[in-house]
């Protein structure tokens, strides 16, 4: 089991630019999630999507939006890069079976700089 | 909403010595509440979670967590340090239902002296 796979590991933007970061969930699970961690921050939620569908949003601008396909993998797109959304973007999935209490698993995110 | 607050950024012991990490938490509802830690350059990975039944939860690594719901803390501990413990460990909360919103704490940093 490959875990949660998140691509590319590095990426360097200019402000004003749009990105994709790509994630694919753990073997068995269709609910993803994305964070932002900041530098020397904990992870903030932005949303997360199950069955293709955007499900919950954190404190966001609409700027941060995301999809899900039906074999559950997951992107993240950011338009108009600021300097402040220098990140890591850190992908997680769950199962649905419980909800919340579901353990969510990490993926080792994708570093974000925007110059 | 829900949140947890980690006390003392960063912690540091000597190898074989005590770890303790703080955290508490503000919930209305009942809390899940996690432990996970994150090693540099990597993602996060859980210690442990408590969901309900026991209040003492035991993880990985030898480290364990009791949930006091009068003190509102989710405190975790090892009785010893190793050097391979040092790392950035996060605290988390999400609310029994459907919310799926985990909110983590700001971190602590653990350094283990030889």
């Amino acid at each position: 089991d490959a875990g949660v796979t998140q691509s590319p590991t590095h990426l360097i933007k200019t402000r004003g630019q749009q990105v994709t970061l790509r994630c694919s969930p753990k073997s068995g699970h269709d609910t993803v999630s994305w964070y932002q961690q900041a530098l020397g921050q904990g992870p903030q939620f932005i949303f997360q999507y199950y069955e293709e569908e955007e499900r919950q949003r954190g404190n966001f601008p609409d700027r941060f939006s995301g999809h899900q396909f039906p074999n559950y993998s997951s992107e993240l797109n950011v338009n108009a890069l600021l300097l402040g959304d220098s990140a890591l973007y850190l992908c997680a999935s769950s199962p649905n079976l419980s909800g919340s209490k579901e353990t969510q698993y990490f993926g080792p995110g994708t570093r974000l700089l925007v110059l | 909403a829900q949140s947890v607050t980690q006390l003392g950024s960063h912690v540091s012991v000597s190898e074989g010595a005590l770890v303790l990490l703080r955290c508490n938490y503000s919930s209305s509802v009942p809390p899940y509440l996690f432990w996970y830690v994150q090693y540099p350059n990597q993602g996060l990975q859980l210690l442990l979670k408590y969901t309900t039944g026991a209040t003492l939860v035991k993880g990985i690594n030898g480290f364990e967590a009791e949930f006091k719901k009068s003190e509102t803390s989710f405190h975790l501990t090892k009785p010893s340090a190793h050097m391979s413990d040092a790392a950035e460990y996060f605290c988390a909360v999400t609310l029994l239902g459907d919310n799926n919103d985990m909110r983590f704490g700001a971190g602590t940093r653990l350094t283990v002296k030889p």
